[in-house]
């Protein structure tokens, strides 16, 4: 099956520093990709929309220049997490389909980046 | 504004059958599907109704009523392994276009032996 992998699984850092998170497919391309943040307990926020070659598309409230997106392939999607503070500490996973006119075709998810910043 | 509802913890016992349900109201409709999350796990799919009726993988199994705006999601022979968080997720735009979906809460399934 379809296989997002999401790395690092877990990281930690210090409050002004950035962070990057890299979401790869690895067996199909991917022209969109969705970034969401998950806090405990809750369900899924989508931050952005990623599409290969062009501008995310964030959802309201998020901060853009905050939260850096780059889809430069159909395989890779970038989320960079500048001057983190203690606020950004979250659980933050990808996740992309495998396109086509499938109507049945699932979002298939990385296992997600748990970040930590003190 | 776009809603999807299901109830936020259900106890069930080792063995037994659990039914959670999701009711939405959202601009679009072309699906429900449901997804699995262990504690500090990534959410995992199970389903996808995309029509009326009942969709049966294995265990589990997930119904649709569109005209009620309703679906469930069926667990049979609960294991203990089936304790996780399930979120319903109604995909509003097109088939060919992009994969957004609108997520309920989550179910906290809590399995008793």
């Amino acid at each position: 099956g379809a296989v997002v992998s999401q790395h690092p699984s877990w990281v930690i850092c210090k409050s002004g520093t950035s962070v990057k998170i890299e979401c790869r497919s690895l067996d199909f391309q991917a022209t969109t990709m969705f970034w969401y943040r998950q806090f405990p307990k809750q369900s899924l926020m989508l931050m952005a929309t990623s599409n290969e070659g062009s501008k995310a598309t964030y959802e309201q409230g998020v901060e853009k220049d905050k939260f850096l997106i780059n889809h430069a392939s159909l395989t890779l999607s970038t989320l960079t997490v500048t001057s983190a503070h203690p606020e950004d500490s979250s659980f933050y996973i990808c996740s992309a389909g495998e396109g086509g006119s499938s109507y049945n075709s699932p979002l298939h998810f990385g296992n997600g980046t748990r970040l930590t910043v003190t | 504004g776009q809603s999807l509802e299901q109830p936020s913890e259900v106890t069930a016992v080792e063995g037994a059958i659990v039914q959670i349900n999701c009711t939405y109201q959202t601009s679009g409709f072309y699906g429900l599907s449901w997804y699995q999350q262990h504690d500090g796990g990534a959410p995992t799919f199970l389903s996808y109704n995309a029509l009326d009726g009942l969709e049966e993988t294995g265990r589990f199994s997930s119904f649709l009523s569109r005209s009620d705006s309703y679906g469930y999601l069926l667990l049979q022979e609960l294991q203990m392994k089936d304790s996780a968080s399930y979120f319903c997720a109604v995909r509003v735009l097109p088939w060919d276009s992009n994969y957004q979906l609108i997520w309920g809460a989550g179910t906290k399934l809590i399995i008793k032996p």
